[in-house]
């Protein structure tokens, strides 16, 4: 079952401008990954951040968690035209080993 | 990163008729793959987890008989579509997982299959 909710469903917005994208979750986690998905396409992994940190960075992309709000955003900077994509955050549980997905953020950067 | 392929990217069948989708890990042994299915605009639905040497441990209300699952080597997974119609129409993706230090897993996924039952 689908543990995940991400807000917003959709999201557009100028090139240039940052986009926030966020998700919760109902248990107790071990990590949370953030994928990118290109329409008709595979996942992309972005980034993982474990249950003991609060931060990440990668390039234009920053990560947080709040583990005591079960919630985590990823914060594209300087959005490009190819950062059009849908957006999916996914935890794995603790000791569990399965990807629980969210309902994902469509993202739509105008040029 | 690791790389994950699989094959057919599309296929094509007819009703009835039965689909295998090949899911490799190119670069790295997964002991576990997992295989999803994503309706239009929509999520990824978890199907089956894949381990390597026993048998598939399937999601509540997907049938095995219909979705057979082989995983026999450490590279590669097969998902076999029995009898399939119409409303198996739909894009797999499989996974394999990659052990990334600290007690935790990156999954990384295949570029999917779209299957299309006429």
């Amino acid at each position: 079952s689908q543990q995940g909710e991400e807000d917003p469903q959709a999201l557009s917005i100028q090139e240039g401008e940052n986009a926030t994208m966020n998700c919760s979750y109902k248990t107790s986690i071990n990590n949370l990954q953030w994928y990118r998905q290109n329409s008709g396409r595979g996942l992309v992994h972005l980034i993982l951040i474990r249950s003991n940190e609060r931060e990440k960075h990668s390039g234009r992309l920053r990560v947080t968690l709040d583990t005591s709000k079960k919630s985590s955003s990823l914060l594209i900077t300087a959005s490009r035209a190819a950062d059009t994509a849908s957006y999916f955050c996914a935890t794995t549980a603790q000791g569990a080993q399965k990807l629980v997905f969210g309902q994902g953020t469509r993202l739509t950067i105008n040029p | 990163g690791a790389v994950v392929s699989q094959h057919p990217s599309r296929v094509i069948c007819k009703s009835g008729t039965s689909v295998k989708i090949e899911c490799r890990s190119l670069d790295f042994q997964a002991t576990t793959m997992f295989w999803y299915r994503q309706f239009p605009k929509q999520s990824l639905m978890l199907m089956a987890t894949s381990n390597e040497g026993s048998k598939a441990t399937y999601e509540q209300g997907v049938e095995k008989d219909k979705f057979l699952i082989n995983h026999a080597s450490l590279t590669l997974s097969t998902l076999t579509v029995t009898s399939a119609h119409p409303e198996d129409s739909s894009f797999y993706i499989c996974s394999a997982r990659d052990w990334a230090g600290q007690g935790t897993y990156e999954q990384y996924f295949g570029p999917g299959t779209r299957l299309t039952v006429t």
